[in-house]
């Protein structure tokens, strides 16, 4: 267990619906980093959260959106789903906002599947 | 912008044996951090190694190592004594002060009994 909780693990929807992604981070982690890993692709970096403010966006479809809470727990918001929008969602945490040498901790993703 | 390639798309040794995985990254950057994160089967990432610009010695953990060349920018992981274990894609990184990492497309590494 990474401490970096992500719900639902697997999700399986329409084309066109809305769907929620949560992610918890590790404890006394203030930021919380977004990955979308379409089919034996990288990870394309979404967004990125800091205590509460978002900090930094990636190639992030205005379609999509994001925001952390002040309990620093962060959702992931997919609209007007496509099946294009299959893929792996990672959410990721790290302790500060500029520490350099920090390396993320990684949830174990949740797998959505647009049919 | 920064990229980061590795060239290998997948590669497959025998256990025991000793294997080499490439990276190569564009910055114009000073400072900044690579990491080496496993994915196996499982989905989950797991940082595997990671090394500052600024130091020259080479990180080590365990059987893992980097060759660091940062005049080359080249970042390349070596896992020795192969283990049935380390079968997983592995991704190369890179990260600077916007705190953002970058990873590459991976390479998926078989090891063989």
């Amino acid at each position: 267990d990474s401490g970096v909780t992500q719900t639902p693990k697997h999700l399986i929807t329409a084309t066109g619906q809305r769907v929620t992604l949560r992610c918890s981070p590790r404890s006394g982690d203030l930021s919380v980093y977004w990955y979308q890993q379409s089919l034996d692709q990288g990870l394309q970096f979404l967004i990125q959260y800091y205590n509460g403010e978002e900090r930094a966006k990636g190639n992030i479809l205005e379609r999509f959106s994001a925001q952390q809470f002040p309990d620093l727990h962060s959702e992931l918001n997919l609209s007007s789903l496509e099946l294009g929008d299959s893929a792996l969602y990672f959410c990721a945490s790290s302790p500060q906002g500029t520490s350099l040498g920090y390396g993320y901790t990684f949830g174990s993703g949740t797998r959505l599947t647009v049919v | 912008a920064q990229t980061v390639t590795q060239s290998q798309p997948e590669m497959s040794v025998q256990e025991a044996e000793t294997v080499t995985l490439s990276c190569t990254y564009d910055t114009s950057e000073s400072n900044y951090y690579l990491f080496w994160y496993k994915q196996p089967p499982s989905r989950q990432m797991i940082l595997v190694i990671r090394q500052e610009a600024y130091k020259q010695q080479n990180a080590t953990e365990n059987r893992f190592s980097v060759n660091f060349q940062k005049a080359a920018k080249s970042f390349s992981l070596k896992i020795s004594d192969s283990q049935l274990g380390d079968t997983a894609m592995y991704f190369c990184a890179f990260k600077n002060r916007d705190d953002k990492i970058i990873f590459g497309k991976g390479t998926r590494l078989h090891i063989l009994p």
